[in-house]
């Protein structure tokens, strides 16, 4: 069984604080692993894929197998980095199907 | 720019109506899944299709939810009849599997959902 767990619902950060959104998985085999956003009463927006070892909006991921993690950081946070963050995994044994964590909802002060 | 569409945005109804979800995934895409959120549980995958066959509609309650995708440009969600616990927003995301089950590179939208109130 595949399962993503983001132990924080809710995360508050200030302006210019690094921030990182935890995210740990268990699945059997080589998962691809997401970072999906979600800004207010908008469409969920993919943010990241590990695969392509991308830096978005100043976001950076990195898969650690031996901790069957994979954290969204950032460095300096901004006030409109301020939404939902779902971390999602898909795996071949699954039939590609996206499991998604439970969300963290992030919240930059000014 | 290619986007996954939904209908109707909003939809208020009264309960025991019958309600019909309408989504167009992306021209080419050969995955669509249907997600239900809520404050409580947050995304909960419903059902998906491959090439439009049903792979999972395990998440679905069979006695009252169907999905169909009709054709390669339409998929459908019918709840009958709803229930004040359907209130939620519905999405719809299509995605690019290729061969070996991995995801096509930055080939997975959603569409902006539909936000269900049963009364």
């Amino acid at each position: 069984a595949q399962r993503v767990t983001q132990p924080e619902k809710l995360l508050s950060v200030f302006k210019g604080a690094p921030v990182e959104l935890k995210c740990n998985y268990s699945y059997s085999g080589s998962p691809e692993l997401f970072w999906y956003v979600q800004y207010s009463r908008q469409r969920l927006q993919l943010l990241l894929r590990h695969i392509s070892r991308e830096s978005i909006k100043g976001f950076t991921a990195d898969l650690n197998k031996g901790e069957t993690s994979f954290h969204l950081k950032k460095p300096f946070a901004q006030e409109e980095d301020s939404a939902m963050y779902y971390c999602a995994l898909s795996g071949k044994t699954s039939g590609s199907r996206l499991t998604f964590g439970e969300g963290t909802q992030l919240t930059v002060n000014p | 720019d290619a986007r996954v569409t939904q209908t109707p945005r909003h939809k208020v109804t009264e309960m025991g109506q019958e309600v019909t979800m309408r989504c167009q995934p992306i021209l080419g895409h050969n995955t669509v899944f249907w997600y239900r959120q809520t404050m409580m549980q947050g995304l909960e995958l419903l059902a998906y299709f491959r090439n439009r066959a049903p792979l999972d509609d395990s998440g679905m309650p069979k006695d009252r939810f169907s999905a169909e995708m009709p054709d390669a440009t339409l998929a459908t969600l019918k709840i009958q009849p709803s229930e004040p616990r359907d209130s939620a927003v519905y999405f719809c995301a299509s995605g690019l599997v290729l061969a070996g089950g991995r995801w096509g590179y930055n080939e997975q939208f959603f569409g902006p959902g539909t936000r269900l109130t049963v009364l």
